[in-house]
């Protein structure tokens, strides 16, 4: 069964302090990996798609990277505007068009 | 680009009656798109995937008869809960796929709307 578990559940950072999410997958054929940002009481925003082992992108202070179990969404400096839950899903070739999302990792930056 | 919205924002009714939700692509085409509800604090729960021009593809344990989607056209699809209770309050987010992108390089993405909180009374 295709599965999706984040880590952790909750993150509070100082401002300007590093860190990363974690996104643990388990699918019968990745066909890709998608990192989402969602706002309280707001849809998930899009922030990147990673296809295969290796593969990295990076959006201002977000970088997002992948192996064949796991991905990380890096924050570096982080600022209180970065604050949002973190949404990791996955599809599988198996799965037609559906995505299967992680639980989120809540994340909240003190200034 | 990529922009998908939702119509009504948010919506009170009273117990027994039916609400639609609109979703559309405002800018790019989309033959499929999906229909999520999210309860407080957990993530969201795919519903069922809404084909244009074709019959809905429901989860399991989602009624159908309760929860109908159309999906007339490639920029719109629908929602309406039928004979809505307490227990359907929630939020209801759709995504779409962008054909363009799809048969360009194969891009996956879903792009979400802002989400319809959805109060029964």
């Amino acid at each position: 069964e295709d599965q999706v578990t984040q880590s952790p559940e909750a993150l509070r950072l100082q401002e300007g302090e590093s860190s990363s999410l974690n996104c643990s997958y388990t699918v019968s054929g990745l066909r890709g990996l998608f990192w989402y940002r969602q706002d309280p009481g707001k849809g998930p925003e899009f922030l990147f798609t990673l296809y295969s082992a290796g593969e990295e992108k990076e959006k201002e202070r977000l970088k997002a990277t992948l192996t064949k179990k796991e991905s990380f969404l890096h924050i570096t400096a982080p600022k209180p505007e970065d604050s949002a839950t973190y949404l990791c899903a996955v599809q599988a070739y198996s799965s037609a068009s559906k995505i299967i999302f992680g639980s989120g990792t809540r994340l909240s930056i003190r200034p | 680009g990529a922009v998908v919205s939702q119509h009504p924002s948010r919506v009170i009714c009273k117990s027994g009656t039916s609400v639609k939700i609109e979703c559309r692509s405002l800018d790019f085409q989309a033959t499929t798109m999906f229909w999520y509800r999210q309860f407080p604090k957990q993530s969201l729960m795919l519903m069922a995937t809404s084909n244009e021009g074709s019959k809905a593809t429901y989860e399991q344990g989602v009624e159908k008869d309760k929860f109908l989607i159309n999906h007339a056209s490639l920029t719109l699809s629908t929602l309406t809960v039928t004979s809505a209770h307490p227990e359907d309050s929630s939020f209801y987010i759709c995504s779409a796929r962008d054909v363009g992108l799809a048969a360009a390089w194969g891009g996956n993405e879903q792009f979400f709307g802002p989400g319809t909180r959805l109060t029964v009374l």
